[in-house]
């Protein structure tokens, strides 16, 4: 099962604000990655952070691999109507090579 | 669009039949991982192939196989469907066993 917990569940914002997602385990992961999906897509890559203490951002995104390598965070600035979708995190751990383990998903409403 | 390509897109099938899923990687990736997306599990990984091998085995039922082909494309295939198969299943692939993990849209699988 799930070995990542995500939060929050989901959010509701206004244009414009900014946004704050984390995911955290009770198991330490040697690759954090942060996904985008829209309705009836694909994840879709957004972050990819490899080092314990990354800082990574990709425009407005930003995301942190935590220094205790069990967390992670996510943030988008200045919202807009089409970061709407649900965010998942998802890590690799050293022990179970390359499969990736999912968060629950928090799923991000703008209101224009 | 991440070079994935994913047939079909939806599948609608009834309880004890089977059925073929098929993946075809970006260009030059060799591994190709199926994920499964169900409301109460969340997004599972099922089973990883590289350059034609098994590689890695996640919570896969015994129902469910896989294989990847010479021209790297690779199938699952789901047998004595029931109710709960229902899900999107994703396929997703990447250059080495290892490396950043890209998407494809899913085929999303109906069990009635």
């Amino acid at each position: 099962g799930q070995q990542l917990n995500q939060s929050p569940q989901s959010m509701f914002i206004q244009e414009g604000e900014d946004v704050s997602m984390n995911c955290t385990s009770s198991s330490i992961f040697n690759t954090w990655l942060w996904y985008k999906q829209d309705p009836g897509e694909g994840p879709v890559l957004l972050i990819a952070l490899y080092k314990a203490g990354e800082l990574t951002s990709n425009g407005r995104l930003t995301a942190q691999f935590g220094i205790t390598r069990k967390d992670s965070f996510l943030n988008i600035s200045a919202s807009i109507p089409s970061d709407v979708g649900i965010y998942f995190c998802a890590g690799q751990q050293e022990t179970s090579g390359s499969r990736l383990t999912f968060g629950e998903g928090t799923q991000l409403t703008v209101n224009p | 669009d991440s070079g994935v390509t994913q047939t079909p897109k939806h599948l609608i099938t009834a309880t004890g039949q089977r059925v073929t899923l098929r993946c075809s990687p970006r260009s030059g990736d060799l591994s190709v991982y199926w994920y499964q997306q169900s409301l109460d599990q969340g997004l599972q990984f099922l089973i990883q192939y590289y350059n034609g091998e098994e590689r890695a085995k996640g919570n896969i039922l015994e129902r469910f196989s896989a294989q990847q082909f010479p021209d790297l494309h690779s199938e699952l295939n789901l047998s004595s469907l029931e109710l709960g198969d229902s899900a999107l299943y994703f396929c997703a692939s990447s250059v080495g066993g290892k490396d950043t993990q890209y998407f494809g849209p899913g085929t999303r699988l109906t069990v009635l």
